[in-house]
């Protein structure tokens, strides 16, 4: 079965140093998405993007952060100076039509 | 404002037993709401969608009901098996927003006893 592989599993950076989280999505899916989770929180949304460009963010995607979809298979998020906060499971997610969403297994980053 | 919230933040069951999860969403506009399953140190899953225009749907031994009066969504799972156990969100989106954002829920904790 099809699934969004994400890359590293856990990552661990000073703060102020740039992150990059990578995913794989679906193959032939169009929209993507990136999410985090605060441990013991919900999931919230960072970013959509399609057709090769960001289509909708939220107030936490601020100029720290930036997504990428390099070539036809990888889609990546860079946080450029990270703060403790950011501290977080992030989540990619990927689907064909514009609803729902699978999700990847998560990247741990644990900012020191 | 747009929000997805749950009435139960942990909800123990005894293996066998039915579970019912609850979630209050209050964007009207939101049409389209899905239930995922959150397992410890994994990414949420889907389990089951419903479209505004649906009032209820059903899967394998779980099944989702839709009362858009009251904005309610619920999500019941039949015969609750240890392997249930997990955390499960309700998730909305609104297609005139044309991106596919979900707003999730703060979830619930459900815990199956043997």
């Amino acid at each position: 079965e099809p699934e969004v592989t994400q890359t590293p599993s856990h990552q661990v950076t000073q703060m102020g140093q740039e992150v990059i989280l990578r995913c794989v999505p679906i193959s032939n899916h169009l929209y993507f998405y990136w999410y985090r989770q605060i441990l013991g929180q919900k999931v919230e949304f960072l970013v959509s993007f399609y057709n090769n460009e960001i289509s909708e963010k939220s107030e936490i995607f601020d100029d720290q952060f930036s997504v990428e979809r390099p070539d036809g298979s990888n889609f990546t998020l860079k946080i450029r100076s990270t703060k403790l906060e950011d501290s977080a499971m992030y989540f990619c997610a990927s689907s064909p039509r514009q609803e729902g969403a699978f999700f990847g297994q998560g990247t741990r980053l644990t900012v020191v | 404002g747009e929000s997805v919230g749950l009435h139960l933040p942990t909800l123990s069951v005894q293996e066998g037993d039915n579970s019912i999860i609850n979630c209050a969403y209050s964007n009207s506009a939101s049409d389209y709401f899905i239930w995922y399953k959150q397992e410890s140190g994994k990414g949420p899953q889907f389990i089951i969608d419903i479209r505004s225009n649906m009032d209820k749907r059903q899967g394998q031994r779980v099944t989702v009901l839709l009362n858009k009066t009251v904005k309610h969504l619920s999500l019941q799972i039949a015969a609750t098996q240890p392997g249930d156990s997990a955390v499960y969100f309700c998730a909305e989106t609104d297609y005139s927003g044309n991106t596919g954002k979900l707003i999730f829920g703060q979830g619930t904790t459900l815990q199956v006893k043997p």
